[in-house]
């Protein structure tokens, strides 16, 4: 199996950033996910990398390390509709193993 | 509106029985998924199906079964249920099964085996 860790939960304030740290031990690497999923919802995709480096897109970026074995998104200008849990999935072998997830309370 | 439609949202079911979950997409997706998730755990793959008339074992298969008679359906069954398979019941589709598109997934079924 893989070793995915993220931290369980984060607050942070309306307006901040927050970045969401994510590492993984894994065999035949072939890109990583970011998905978001609210209380009772199915995961919604946000981002992938492949290579390593910066993928901006919006408010969210997500960054790669592949020498590393390290991921972020980063969140800006956090609103409250921001508050959910963001999953770090790594795709090995052609499957998708998920990390338990970090929840992310955004406070006014 | 094209998307991946789960049955039922929720079910409460006796231990020792069965039952199917049905899951179905209409974006011609050839990849389908399940999942399960629990608190703390994450998602973990059930089975998968990278197109129709095949299917593989994820990461917890034991006590599921699964088939794919054409593209649009990946109905999930649990033979004979037991408590330990209380969860929340994801399907999840790709266009293709080489992992580097994204997953688009189903609402979910809630179930619980008593």
């Amino acid at each position: 199996g893989q070793n995915i860790d993220q931290p369980t939960e984060m607050t942070a304030t309306e307006g901040a950033i927050v970045q969401i740290n994510c590492t993984y031990q894994t065999s035949g690497f072939n890109g990583l996910f970011w998905y978001q999923q609210h209380a009772g919802e199915a995961p919604t995709f946000l981002s992938y990398n492949v290579l390593d480096g910066l993928e901006e897109k919006g408010r969210f970026s997500s960054f790669l390390s592949r020498s590393k074995g390290y991921s972020y998104l980063l969140l800006k200008e956090l609103q409250m509709k921001d508050s959910a849990s963001y999953l770090c999935a790594v795709n090995s072998d052609y499957k998708l193993s998920f990390g338990a997830g970090t929840t992310v309370t955004v406070r006014a | 509106i094209a998307g991946i439609t789960q049955a039922p949202t929720s079910q409460i079911l006796a231990a020792g029985r069965r039952m199917t979950l049905r899951c179905t997409q209409d974006m011609r997706h050839n990849a389908m998924y399940w999942y399960r998730q629990d608190l703390g755990l994450g998602l973990r793959l059930i089975h998968y199906s990278n197109t129709a008339g095949t299917t593989g074992k994820g990461e917890v298969p034991d006590g599921y079964s699964v088939s794919r008679a054409n593209t649009d359906d990946f109905p999930l069954t649990l033979a004979s249920a037991v408590p330990s398979q209380t969860s929340v019941y994801f399907c999840a589709s790709s266009l293709t099964g080489e992992g580097n598109q994204p997953q688009h997934f189903g609402d979910g079924t809630r179930l619980s085996i008593l």
